[in-house]
């Protein structure tokens, strides 16, 4: 069974101080990798997304992620983050062929002090 | 990027009554909608799968007798929660896949927080 291990539950960052939250994943095969971001009472918006390829993959609001297929790893960056980007950070895995569930970590909650 | 809507945001029922959210793909066909539940500072949980002209897919768990959903069109799943207690108090959030999409890239409605009273 796929599963998804955020090993951080809060991170807290100063504004304009780099940012990794980290992703582990559980699966037999290559999975589909994807990280979403949900602010307080609102749904889930697609950052990016690793399906094959280039291993470093670039996402809206100037984040990126690097598949890391040796650690199981799907790390999500940002080289300088904004207050904007407090928000909670769930990365999911998918199954290659396709099909339908996601599933989602726990969730990592961003703090960003001004 | 495609555009799920959910209806309503937010709802308060009293115990033993039923409330309908619905899930609207607003510009693409979505032949295949789900429902998430997530429980405060908690993560998604997956409760059915819709499909557009057949029976929803439930996940272990989840009563399909409670939780009763409907995907009458291609732009449209509605889920129902049937004589709602305090316990099903949660925020339901669906998503839809686009047709002839990748198999795992999703899109996500706003999310409905229910409150049973």
């Amino acid at each position: 069974a796929q599963s998804v291990t955020q090993p951080d539950i809060h991170i807290t960052v100063s504004e304009g101080a780099s940012l990794e939250l980290r992703c582990n994943y559980s699966y037999g095969a290559t999975p589909y990798l994807f990280w979403y971001v949900q602010s307080p009472g609102q749904g889930l918006q697609l950052l990016l997304k690793y399906f094959s390829g280039d291993t470093l993959v670039q996402g809206i609001k100037g984040f990126e992620a690097e598949f890391k297929r040796s650690q199981s790893s799907f790390n999500l960056r940002k080289p300088s983050v904004h207050w904007s980007d407090a928000a909670e950070y769930f990365c999911a895995v998918g199954p290659t062929g396709g099909g339908n569930k996601l599933t989602f970590g726990t969730g990592t909650q961003l703090k960003v002090e001004l | 990027g495609a555009v799920v809507s959910q209806h309503p945001s937010w709802v308060i029922c009293k115990s033993g009554t039923s409330v309908k959210i619905e899930c609207r793909s607003l510009d693409f066909q979505a032949t295949t909608m789900f429902w998430y539940r997530q429980f405060p500072k908690q993560s998604l949980m997956l409760m059915a799968t819709s499909n557009e002209g057949s029976k929803a897919t439930y996940e272990q768990g989840v009563e399909k007798d409670k939780f009763l959903i409907n995907h009458a069109s291609l732009t449209l799943s509605t889920l129902t929660v049937t004589s709602a207690h305090p316990e099903d108090s949660s925020f339901y959030i669906c998503s839809a896949r686009v047709r002839g999409g990748h198999g795992g890239e999703l899109f996500f409605g706003e999310g409905s927080r229910l409150t049973v009273l």
